[in-house]
């Protein structure tokens, strides 16, 4: 069946380094790949996502880019700050058939001071 | 606007018991979703309805049944609890099924003991 595998699940980086999460999918029909940030204790929150049509997007200090041969896809946060100590979770869905997302199972980030 | 809303925020049963966990939004949206959060395993869907009028099963249905109510109210119901449903749950809604960004609400943590 589809499947999202994200790693790393844990991930810990100095202050102002960069972290990357990637994650790859099964299904080649896959369209839509957002990412979602969740705080501890809080609802997930969409941070960015991409379609299908782009190879890369960023806002901000948050990029994602797309290689739909390969059938990955990765978030890469710049100058990271303690605020995006987080879970992240990417996920992957399409326009046609089912109507639901697959999540990757989540990665820990923790930006240490 | 309120947004995603669930009630209850926290619950605990006993084995064999039976609860139904709401969520409403205003935003209008097409799709609502029910999913279960445990942890290493990321949100994994329970039941989904595409429009009013539909639902279908997710990823993890058995044990659970859910009620469109109508286009803002989706209700989720435990017939007869099991420890193994300890778990938070996340309602979600979106504009178009799968391919918009989803809105979550704030969870209910369930204990079954």
């Amino acid at each position: 069946g589809e499947n999202v595998e994200q790693h790393p699940s844990t991930l810990s980086v100095q202050e102002g380094d960069s972290a990357v999460i990637k994650c790859t999918y099964s299904d080649s029909a896959s369209n839509y790949f957002p990412w979602y940030k969740q705080e501890l204790g809080k609802r997930p929150q969409l941070i960015i996502d991409i379609r299908s049509n782009v190879g890369e997007k960023k806002d901000q200090r948050i990029a994602v880019t797309l290689n739909k041969t390969a059938k990955h896809f990765s978030l890469h946060i710049t100058e990271t700050q303690p605020e995006d100590s987080a879970v992240y979770f990417c996920a992957a869905s399409k326009t046609s058939g089912t109507y639901k997302y697959i999540f990757g199972t989540g990665t820990r980030l923790k930006v240490l001071a | 606007n309120a947004g995603v809303t669930q009630t209850p925020k926290f619950q605990v049963l006993k084995t064999g018991q039976s609860m139904t966990l709401q969520c409403a939004q205003d935003m209008n949206h097409n799709s609502m979703y029910w999913y279960r959060q445990d942890p290493g395993m990321g949100l994994r869907l329970i039941y989904y309805s595409a429009s009013e009028g539909t639902t279908d099963k997710g990823e993890v249905p058995n044990g659970y049944n859910v009620s469109r109510l109508n286009k803002r109210e989706f209700s989720l119901r435990l017939e007869s609890a099991a420890p193994s449903q300890t778990s938070v749950y996340f309602c979600a809604s979106s504009e178009v099924a799968a391919v918009n960004e989803q809105y979550f609400g704030p969870g209910t943590r369930l204990t079954v003991t």
